[in-house]
């Protein structure tokens, strides 16, 4: 069955410095993987995808993802975290552990703390 | 575009009960559509795939008697929570998928308390 690994549970970043998110995934030839993000009371919202071709993923609200097949990882980065930034964040990979294949697999999530 | 909208957005009722969470996508016709549970401070868990006109497909360890989905049109999908116990209280989360694309579009979830 397919697996997704955010190893970090809770990450606090200044406002203003830079953020990296880690994301493992387990298993794929060619995965397919996503990044959302939910806020306290809303969906989840795509911040970006990665199915094939450039493997650095250019997402919204400044954020990009960098797929690196030799380490099955798929690290969300952002350059200058704002407030607003502060949510749950959960890396996902097509294809579910049962008859789902086309479901989602997600990682526990990563909660974000933005210190003033 | 790409809406998708749950509803009640929030229920509790009393154990023994059953009850129905739906899942519209508002803007586009969804061949298939998902859903997932999320525990408190837990991931996501995909609990099956609903496609149009057929029988949901379940995941590993999701008895498929106590929740029961229905995907009887393209903009349409039903999860019934059967017989409901204070364990099943949790959040549910639709998804809905155009035919032929990957991404998924994601409901706001739906808070279920079973006293």
């Amino acid at each position: 069955a397919q697996s997704v690994t955010q190893p970090d549970i809770h990450i606090t970043v200044s406002e203003g410095a830079s953020l990296e998110l880690r994301c493992n995934y387990s298993y794929g030839a060619t995965p397919y993987l996503f990044w959302y993000v939910q806020s306290p009371g809303q969906g989840l919202q795509l911040l970006l995808k990665y199915f094939s071709g450039d493997t650095l993923v250019q997402g919204i609200k400044g954020f990009e993802a960098e797929f690196k097949r030799s380490q099955s990882s798929f690290n969300l980065r952002k350059p200058s975290v704002h407030w607003s930034d502060a949510a749950e964040y959960f890396c996902a990979q097509q294809g579910g552990s049962g008859g789902g294949a086309d479901g989602l697999t997600f990682g526990k999530g990563t909660h974000l703390i933005i210190q003033p | 575009g790409a809406v998708v909208s749950q509803h009640p957005s929030r229920v509790i009722c009393k154990s023994g009960t059953s009850v129905k969470i739906e899942c519209r996508s508002l803007d586009f016709q969804a061949t298939t559509m998902f859903w997932y549970r999320q525990f408190p401070k837990k991931s996501l868990m995909l609990m099956a795939t609903s496609n149009e006109g057929s029988k949901a497909t379940y995941e590993q360890g999701v008895e498929k008697d106590k929740f029961l989905i229905n995907h009887a049109s393209l903009t349409l999908s039903t999860l019934t929570v059967t017989s409901a116990h204070p364990e099943d209280s949790s959040f549910y989360i639709c998804s809905a998928r155009v035919q032929g694309k990957n991404e998924q579009f994601f409901g706001p979830g739906t808070r279920l308390t079973v006293l």
